[in-house]
């Protein structure tokens, strides 16, 4: 069975601080994705990246970077200098491959930064 | 904006009633996802259908069934409505099917929040 866990329930920072948003993720397949969503206070669910089992390498997205390590079955995010907009639930999220690719959520974690 | 409509936007009704939500996908894409998001069981998958038929099944109540038609929108049908079933229904589709070596990228609509009261 595949799980995802988002250890931290809630954080909490300063404007312009750095955050690392922990995800954790079980499965037996071989060939995997993983994403990142945002839900902003006004509900929809916003795609972030996609990254697959076989590609490690570390991503980069302006102030948002994700770090893979398969090895310790990890998929973490950091935001650096956050800012108020980043405010959001983060979901952390696992797909396999044949039958079909549902994705199966962490229970995401609440970030708040405040001014 | 993600390309996938979902109405209602919110959706109030008592116990015991039937409702139908719809959705549609982005252009194109012949997936389309179901999931609930309550406060107690989180983000769930619900149902997946690809070109009109179903592929798989997550924790979906048998009180709940879907259906994808041929102009490829879904419906998601409620019946028995319990106070429980109040939550934040999404839809996402993807371009494509299940078995495809894909990303299966999944674009959410809006969602519909439905109120049980």
């Amino acid at each position: 069975a595949q799980k995802v866990t988002q250890a931290q329930t809630e954080i909490s920072v300063v404007e312009k601080e750095d955050v690392t948003l922990d995800c954790v993720y079980e499965t037996r397949d071989t060939t995997y994705y993983l994403f990142w969503y945002k839900q902003p206070p006004s509900g929809e669910l916003v795609f972030l990246i996609r990254r697959n089992s076989f590609d490690e390498q570390n991503e980069i997205s302006g102030r948002y970077s994700w770090n893979f390590q398969k090895s310790t079955s990890s998929f973490n995010f950091t935001i650096t200098a956050s800012q108020v907009v980043d405010s959001a639930v983060y979901f952390c999220a696992l797909s396999g491959q044949g039958g079909s690719e549902k994705l199966v959520f962490g229970k995401g974690t609440k970030l708040t930064v405040n001014p | 904006d993600s390309g996938v409509t979902q109405t209602p936007k919110h959706l109030i009704t008592a116990t015991g009633q039937r409702v139908t939500l719809r959705c549609s996908p982005r252009s194109g894409d012949l997936s389309v996802y179901w999931y609930q998001q309550s406060l107690d069981q989180g983000l769930q998958f619900l149902i997946h259908y690809y070109n009109g038929e179903e592929r798989a099944k997550g924790n979906i109540l048998e009180r709940f069934s879907a259906q994808q038609f041929p102009d490829l929108h879904s419906e998601l049908n409620l019946s028995s409505l319990e106070l429980g079933d109040s939550a934040l229904y999404f839809c996402a589709s993807s371009p494509l099917g299940a078995g495809v070596a894909s990303y299966n990228e999944q674009f959410f609509g809006p969602g519909t929040r439905l109120t049980v009261l």
